[in-house]
């Protein structure tokens, strides 16, 4: 089964800081994607960004980057410029091709200091 | 275009009752899957439809349920409630299997079960 791990619960960061999200998984499939989202206090989950597994370039999105290993499996997140709307929780999360079913992590809950 | 609608935001019911929840995706999207998200078992994946059929199931009682419409709208039922349904339950639809389509989310429905 395909297990999912984000061994910080918290994480706090100066505002125009950047700051680095942890996130390993495991599977024995080698053609899947992986996420981040973010869950606001608004509860929305919102896609932050995606990897393509057999992509061996990382991800960006503006402000946000990820640092995928696929040997090590691990899929770290990278804020740039931290801002007060990043606050929020960050879920990893892995899905495996041709199947629409999330796993998620535990989550990591982002606080932005002003 | 619109984003994934469910109703209601919130629900308060008494254990033994039965729930009915409702998400309406994002035009265009066929596929529909529903999580819980509780303080202590996370975010756990609940189902998927895909053209009015269950793809994929997770790991809960027979008393939660589903359906999807003709429209690709989608309910979930609880029956018999217990305290420990209390919880955020959220909605995510994407065009369908096999695809690189992203699952976009839902607000979610507060459930809360006295």
């Amino acid at each position: 089964a395909q297990t999912v791990t984000q061994s910080q619960p918290e994480m706090s960061v100066q505002e125009a800081e950047t700051v680095t999200l942890s996130c390993t998984y495991d599977t024995s499939e080698s053609d899947y994607y992986l996420f981040w989202y973010k869950q606001p206090p608004s509860r929305q989950m919102i896609l932050v960004i995606r990897q393509e597994a057999y992509k061996q370039q990382n991800a960006t999105e503006n402000r946000f980057s990820v640092n995928f290993q696929k040997a090590a499996k691990s899929f770290s997140l990278k804020i740039s410029d931290s801002q007060l709307g990043d606050a929020a929780m960050y879920f990893c999360a892995y899905r495996f091709f041709g199947n629409e079913k999330l796993t998620f992590g535990t989550g990591t809950r982002l606080t932005i200091i002003p | 275009k619109a984003g994934v609608t469910q109703t209601p935001r919130y629900l308060i019911k008494t254990r033994g009752q039965q729930v009915t929840l409702s998400c309406s995706p994002i035009s265009g999207h066929r596929s529909v899957s529903w999580y819980q998200q509780t303080p202590g078992q996370g975010l756990q994946f609940l189902f998927e439809y895909f053209s009015e059929t269950q793809r994929n199931k997770g790991n809960f009682p027979g008393r939660f349920s589903g359906r999807q419409f003709s429209n690709s709208r989608s309910e979930m039922n609880v029956s018999t409630l217990e305290l420990g349904d209390s919880a955020l339950y959220l909605c995510a639809s994407s065009l369908g299997p096999g695809g690189n389509s992203p699952l976009h989310f839902g607000n979610g429905t507060r459930l809360t079960v006295t």
